[in-house]
């Protein structure tokens, strides 16, 4: 089966760092992508990796190891904004996404 | 631009009846796609198309039907809807070129099957 692993829930302090892992486990890989959704909305694409290595955007950095078949989303000076739900999703095939069941992210002052 | 709209926002259904969810975008995108998301799960894919007149089949098809017969427009439909269809359902779509990485979602429609 086909299958993406990420914690259900992680909290930070306002202006920390937090990091969102995720392992994966699918037939086919092409790539790695982050979507951030917020309560009541629609995912929003954050970031993509296709290729071993951090990519950076602003306070958002994203990792991927194919090795390890593992990623992670890395957020720096939280901001209560930052206070959503976040999705890894496998591009498994040309065509499809695998979603991961999300990680909601609690933001503390 | 508007980029994906859909409608309606909200819909409330009887078991067996059948409605059209509509979805449509302004970006000439070729890749558009419905998904569906329960509580506490991610986003499971129903039909995509890539391009007009092109559809197939997601992770999750049985129960619905689409159809592409423009670029702009991806409509939905519940045959006989159950209660098991209530979810949220987004349709979204991406331009092509192996650029399938974004994708940009309309905002939804919440849908409650009785």
């Amino acid at each position: 089966g086909q299958s993406l692993e990420q914690p259900s829930e992680v909290t930070a302090v306002e202006g920390a760092i937090v990091q969102i892992n995720c392992t994966y486990q699918t037939s086919g890989f092409y790539g790695l992508s982050w979507y951030q959704q917020h309560d009541g909305g629609a995912p929003t694409f954050l970031s993509y990796n296709a290729l071993d290595g951090l990519e950076e955007t602003g306070r958002f950095s994203s990792f991927l190891s194919r090795s390890d078949s593992y990623g992670y989303l890395l957020l720096q000076e939280l901001q209560m904004k930052d206070s959503a739900s976040y999705f890894c999703a496998v591009r498994a095939s040309n065509y499809q996404l695998i979603w991961g069941a999300g990680t909601k992210l609690i933001i503390k002052p | 631009n508007a980029g994906v709209t859909q409608t309606p926002k909200f819909q409330v259904l009887k078991t067996g009846q059948s409605m059209t969810l509509q979805c449509a975008q302004d970006m000439n995108h070729e890749y558009m796609s419905w998904y569906r998301q329960d509580p506490g799960m991610g986003l499971r894919l129903i039909h995509y198309s890539v391009g007009a007149g092109i559809t197939d089949q997601g992770e999750v098809p049985n129960g619905y039907n689409v159809s592409r017969s423009t670029t702009e427009d991806f409509p939905l439909r519940l045959l006989s809807a159950a209660p098991s269809q209530t979810s949220v359902y987004f349709c979204a779509s991406s331009p092509t070129g192996g650029s399938y990485n974004e994708q940009f979602f309309g905002p939804g429609t919440r849908l409650t099957v009785l």
